[in-house]
């Protein structure tokens, strides 16, 4: 079975400041990874996948996220945040395959909050 | 092209009562998703429909949910009775048939604003 784990609740920084989010993931078998975003009183929006190929991935909003497989990380990063980022972000994964990444397996959310 | 939309988006009741939840897929998506979000916790898988259809449902807690998927377009989602620990937001998402064009076949799912259950 897979898990996720994102290993801080809660990221404070100041505007401008960059930041990274962690998530590392286990599996036994290749996965499909995710970061999605939920502003408040809104949806799940997904920021950015990777699925294969490159391992750094560019997402929405100045986003990227480096896949590291042996460390089976997956962690998300902005070089300068801004306070409309304020958000609660989501790192997922799948088993993907044939019947495409569907079924997603969440981590516990990371609640960022852009100091001005 | 209006995106996936739940209702209600807030329900508080008691124990013992029943609610149903409603989602709206984007039209044209066959895949619809119910995931769960409790206490803070992480966001829980529930069900799968492909049309009208369950594809899976490993994630349904137990014999108080049920799940339906009238005609492959919108869904419910009742819950009788409610229990304490059933509180939490239910989100709703919808994908493309698997075959079409760009990211749906890689399984973007597209995610309503959820609806929260409160259970007093």
């Amino acid at each position: 079975a897979q898990s996720v784990t994102q290993l801080d609740s809660q990221v404070p920084v100041f505007e401008e400041a960059p930041v990274e989010l962690r998530c590392n993931y286990s599996s036994s078998v290749s996965v499909y990874l995710f970061w999605y975003v939920q502003y408040p009183n809104q949806g799940l929006q997904l920021l950015l996948k990777y699925l294969s190929g490159s391992t750094l991935v560019k997402g929405i909003n100045g986003f990227e996220a480096e896949f590291n497989k042996s460390q089976t990380s997956f962690h998300l990063r902005k070089p300068s945040v801004h306070i409309s980022d304020t958000a609660e972000y989501f790192c997922a994964v799948s088993l993907g395959g044939f019947q495409g990444a569907q079924k997603l397996v969440f981590g516990q959310g990371t609640r960022l909050t852009i100091n001005p | 092209e209006a995106g996936v939309t739940q209702f209600p988006s807030h329900s508080v009741i008691e124990k013992g009562q029943t609610v149903t939840l409603r989602c709206d897929p984007i039209s044209g998506h066959d895949n619809l998703y119910w995931y769960r979000r409790v206490m803070g916790k992480e966001i829980k898988f529930l069900l799968h429909f492909v049309k009208e259809s369950k594809q899976d449902e490993s994630g349904m807690p137990n014999n108080r949910f049920l799940a339906e998927r009238t005609g492959g377009t919108y869904s419910t989602l009742k819950v009788q009775p409610a229990e304490l620990e059933d509180s939490g937001v239910y989100f709703c998402a919808s994908s493309q048939p698997l075959g079409g064009q760009g990211l749906s076949e890689t399984g973007e799912l597209f995610f309503g604003e959820g609806s929260r259950l409160t259970v007093l």
